[in-house]
């Protein structure tokens, strides 16, 4: 079955620790994302990436790392210079291309900083 | 000021009510706007779009689009416990931008 998978679904991070969050996809997607979400909010865009290699920020980047070595993969590295990591993050992809595509989403990870 | 504001919420209504879920947005470069569902700890799935104004049908669910006023809606007819999750609206510009409402979370009580 095509889709997007996200691991792990919970994730505990000490305080100053770097923790890297996977998301990979079998939809021969082009367009990958990293969204925050936090409690009672939507979704805010971290990084995305339209193409292997290539990958811009978002809205709220500081604190967060991305590469794009390969199209299935997209793992998104949260550094203890992020200030509160504690969220739901969620990975999307989807075809650029397209004028309107919808973007399917992967399960998300729940982060927990202890 | 955000660019899509979405009405709060949370709503409780009993089964078989009619639901309206809102969303007003301020930049004019969106050309698409989409409803999006997301039940608890999962990631969310689209369920309706639409890039004119006018109103689209889906089942029980229909989408509104007013561009003059900036503002959209999602109506959900005879609703059901099964239809209780969050909904967010989501407005995408040319360049494939998607900009996300904070979501109303509703639940249908049977």
């Amino acid at each position: 079955d095509g889709g997007i998978t996200q691991s792990p679904k919970y994730l505990f991070r000490k305080e100053g620790q770097n923790v890297t969050l996977s998301c990979e996809q079998n939809l021969n997607h082009d367009a990958m994302y990293w969204y925050r979400q936090d409690p009672g909010q939507g979704l805010r865009l971290i990084y995305y990436s339209q193409i292997v290699n290539d990958f811009q920020k978002g809205d709220i980047a500081e604190g967060y790392s991305v590469s794009r070595e390969k199209k299935e993969s997209f793992p998104l590295t949260v550094t203890s210079a992020q200030k509160n990591p504690t969220a739901f993050y969620l990975c999307a992809s989807r075809h650029p291309q397209e004028t309107l595509a919808e973007a399917f989403f992967g399960q998300g990870t729940r982060l927990t900083v202890v | 000021q955000k660019e899509v504001e979405q009405d709060p919420g949370p709503l409780s209504v009993p089964e078989g009510a009619i639901v309206s879920l809102n969303c007003t947005y301020s930049n004019s470069a969106f050309q698409y706007f989409m409803w999006y569902r997301q039940y608890s700890r999962k990631g969310p799935e689209l369920l309706m779009y639409t890039y004119s104004s006018g109103n689209k049908e889906d089942g029980r669910f229909t989408a509104q689009v007013d561009k003059s006023s900036k503002y959209i809606s999602l109506f959900i007819r005879d609703s059901q416990p099964s239809d209780s999750a969050t909904y967010l609206c989501a407005m995408q510009d040319n360049a494939g931008k998607s900009t996300f409402g904070d979501g109303t979370t509703l639940t249908v009580k049977p």
